[in-house]
């Protein structure tokens, strides 16, 4: 159970384009989803937080305009990558935790991540 | 500030040596600690959850323990497939959504 499938696990794009990144909980209702990126040898930096059916609430210093965070269903978040530039690219992950009546509601359970290189 | 430190950033260790991480946190209240593995180009794996000092969680050769201002992951008689970074996270009270402060992990080569 509690599974997280992260699509699509890499791509290359031109700089300029937009690209866009979808998290589904598969097994179950995700209220909250969330957005990190990672880069090489360093840990997890939140980027913002996604609850269905409201706007995304963003970590300081991440563009709202630039990470597109759209939570239009249980099942289901996309993060869009606006005008993409390389310094864009890195390793962006999302994150799911179950609804607030289950006792495991605090654990978030991670997607397999999205490499994204920008060209 | 809250703050969360691992230690040591990287360890090397001999199939079958026994040894621990260390995970330190400054926080204004604690709801949650975490430990998730992660191997290369994968998302974190959940490992376990502990919620107060005192408590402890088993999973394999994996022993996570908690204190008030830390807590350890314990690993016996590690096998080179427990060759992964090691991640400690925590969640703060009145939160937030539920949102997570990672530390900066732990990479761990077992070798036979």
């Amino acid at each position: 159970g509690a599974v997280v499938s992260q699509h699509p696990s890499w791509v290359i794009c031109k700089s300029g384009t937009s690209v866009k990144i979808e998290c589904r909980s598969l097994d179950f209702q995700a209220t909250t989803m969330f957005w990190y990126r990672q880069f090489p040898k360093q840990s997890l930096m939140l980027m913002a937080t996604s609850n269905e059916g409201s706007k995304a609430t963003y970590e300081q210093g991440v563009e709202k305009d630039k990470f597109l965070i759209n939570h239009a269903s249980l099942t289901l978040s996309t993060l869009t990558v606006t005008s993409a530039h390389p310094e864009d690219s890195s390793f962006y992950i999302c994150s799911a935790s179950l609804p607030r009546g289950s006792l495991a509601k605090n654990i978030q359970y991670f997607g397999a991540g999205t490499r994204l290189s920008v060209l | 500030e809250d703050q969360v430190t691992q230690s040591p950033e990287a360890l090397r260790l001999q199939e079958g040596e026994s040894s621990s991480l260390n995970c330190s946190y400054t926080v204004s209240g604690l709801r949650g600690l975490f430990w998730y593995r992660q191997d290369p180009g994968k998302g974190p794996e959940f490992l376990f959850t502990l919620y107060s000092a005192g408590e402890e969680k088993e999973k394999e050769r994996l022993k996570a323990t908690l204190t008030k201002k830390e807590s350890f992951l314990h690993i016996t008689a590690p096998k080179p497939e427990d060759s992964a970074t090691y991640l400690c996270a925590v969640q703060l009270l009145g939160n937030q959504g539920g949102k997570l402060i990672f530390g900066q992990g732990t990479e761990l080569s077992v070798k036979p």
